[in-house]
């Protein structure tokens, strides 16, 4: 059973570029959530999803940051018109239904020149 | 609100002797507890958790943690450190599972360097 998967590992985007992040999480998994470290930083929650629902978003900066886990295939973490402090490690988790253990997968590592 | 904190960003300890992390943290809901190792530039892996079973916990790559609820703490420890056991650790605090999801809030973490 493959682990989560994200893609791409390390991305460089230009001031006012988007920036796609995806996230495939582990067989069987239906729960997704994204979280966000700044340099020097712990984790900071942004965004619950479920097939085809976003949960919780109260981590999400208003504008800007958007996510998605469509029926079929990965989750999308969009950011739209990237400036440098969204510079950091994007990092997706999933779980299965009705339990507590979060698996991480291995980040995507934005960069905004 | 739930937050979580870690005192000492950094910690040093010999090859061998004990390691010890603190966590303390605050809850308005009964906990669950984690905590996570990170590599440099990997993702996060679970060492433990806690989910309000039994208080002493144990983990992989022989650590443990105690539940304290009288002193709000989830302290991580392992009696000899390896110099394997080099990466940071965060402790992270959650309300348990609801329908609502199981968010994490995790600490701002304590890089561990183990030196000969």
């Amino acid at each position: 059973n493959a682990g989560v998967m994200q893609n791409p590992r390390h991305l460089v985007r230009r001031r006012g570029q988007e920036a796609r992040l995806r996230c495939s999480p582990m067989k069987g998994h239906s729960h997704v959530y994204w979280y966000r470290q700044l340099p020097e930083e712990g984790l900071k929650f942004m965004v619950y999803l479920q097939k085809e629902n976003i949960i919780d978003e109260s981590g999400m900066p208003k504008e800007r940051f958007s996510a998605e886990f469509p029926k079929e295939g990965p989750s999308i973490l969009r950011i739209q018109q990237v400036v440098r402090g969204d510079s950091a490690a994007y990092f997706c988790a999933s779980s299965p239904p009705s339990t507590s253990e979060q698996f991480f997968g291995p980040g995507t590592r934005l960069t905004v020149l | 609100a739930q937050s979580v904190t870690q005192l000492g960003s950094h910690v040093s300890v010999s090859e061998g002797a004990l390691v010890l992390l603190r966590c303390n943290y605050s809850s308005s809901v009964p906990p669950y507890l984690f905590w996570y190792v990170q590599y440099p530039n990997q993702g996060l892996q679970l060492l433990l958790k806690y989910t309000s079973a039994a208080t002493l916990v144990k983990g992989i790559n022989g650590f443990e943690a105690e539940f304290k609820k009288s002193e709000t703490s989830f302290h991580l420890t392992k009696p000899s450190a390896h110099m394997s056991d080099a990466a940071e650790y965060f402790c992270a605090v959650s309300p348990g599972f609801t329908g609502g999801g199981n968010k994490l809030t995790f600490g701002t973490g304590t890089q561990l360097k183990v030196e000969l």
